[in-house]
């Protein structure tokens, strides 16, 4: 069965302390790899898309990066700004031909002053 | 702002009841996605409609439907509300043509009482 795992579940960092999400996924015909960060009661926010093993992609503090199994989202010398949800989802391909989507049930980062 | 717009912002109905949910895509974009949110759950991934047609189900329920118009917003309709419908409802967009990160909306939030 088609699975997106992300751990850990809640995360807590001092402000400056670096840290990496992780997201696992299983699913066949892996089209593309997102992540997105959720503000509470607010919709996803887009951050980056890989498509390859081997891809790295960076913005300010955060650069994600993919393997055949999994992703990380690394975030560098955090600020309480970076405190959110961050959503990992991929698109595959489904049995029908078409796309799937699957969202992880996300990471919640707070990041102490 | 994503450039994603959804309408209402809120909405309280009574179960049995039927109500529509609007999305306007960003300018440019073709496919439109439509999501589910509860309270402490991942996003749930309904329906997407690319350039009016029906593209990819995800798990939707028969009570639930939703189209696309020539002009490209897209309306979730709901009916036989019950009180587990209760959630954010986000509709998303994408280029969808070489481009498939989506941006969201700020969401509807229902409430079936």
């Amino acid at each position: 069965e088609d699975q997106v795992t992300q751990s850990p579940e809640a995360l807590r960092l001092q402000e400056g302390e670096s840290s990496s999400l992780n997201c696992s996924y299983t699913v066949s015909g892996l089209r593309g790899l997102f992540w997105y960060r959720q503000d509470p009661g607010k919709g996803p926010e887009f951050l980056f898309t890989l498509y390859s093993a081997g891809e790295e992609k960076e913005k300010e503090r955060l650069k994600a990066t993919l393997t055949k199994k999994e992703s990380f989202l690394h975030i560098t010398a955090p600020k309480p700004e970076d405190s959110a949800t961050y959503l990992c989802a991929v698109q595959a391909i489904a049995v029908s031909g078409t796309y799937k989507y699957i969202f992880g049930t996300g990471t919640r980062l707070k990041v102490l002053a | 702002d994503s450039g994603v717009t959804q309408t209402p912002k809120h909405l309280i109905t009574a179960t049995g009841q039927r109500v529509t949910l609007r999305c306007s895509p960003r300018s440019g974009d073709l496919s439109v996605y439509w999501y589910q949110q509860s309270l402490d759950q991942g996003l749930q991934f309904l329906i997407q409609y690319y350039n009016g047609e029906e593209r990819a189900k995800g798990n939707i329920l028969e009570r639930f439907s939703a189209q696309q118009f020539p002009d490209l917003h897209s309306e979730l309709n709901l009916s036989s509300l019950e009180l587990g419908d209760s959630a954010l409802y986000f509709c998303a967009s994408s280029e969808g043509v070489t481009r498939y990160e989506q941006y969201f909306g700020p969401g509807t939030r229902l409430t079936v009482t």
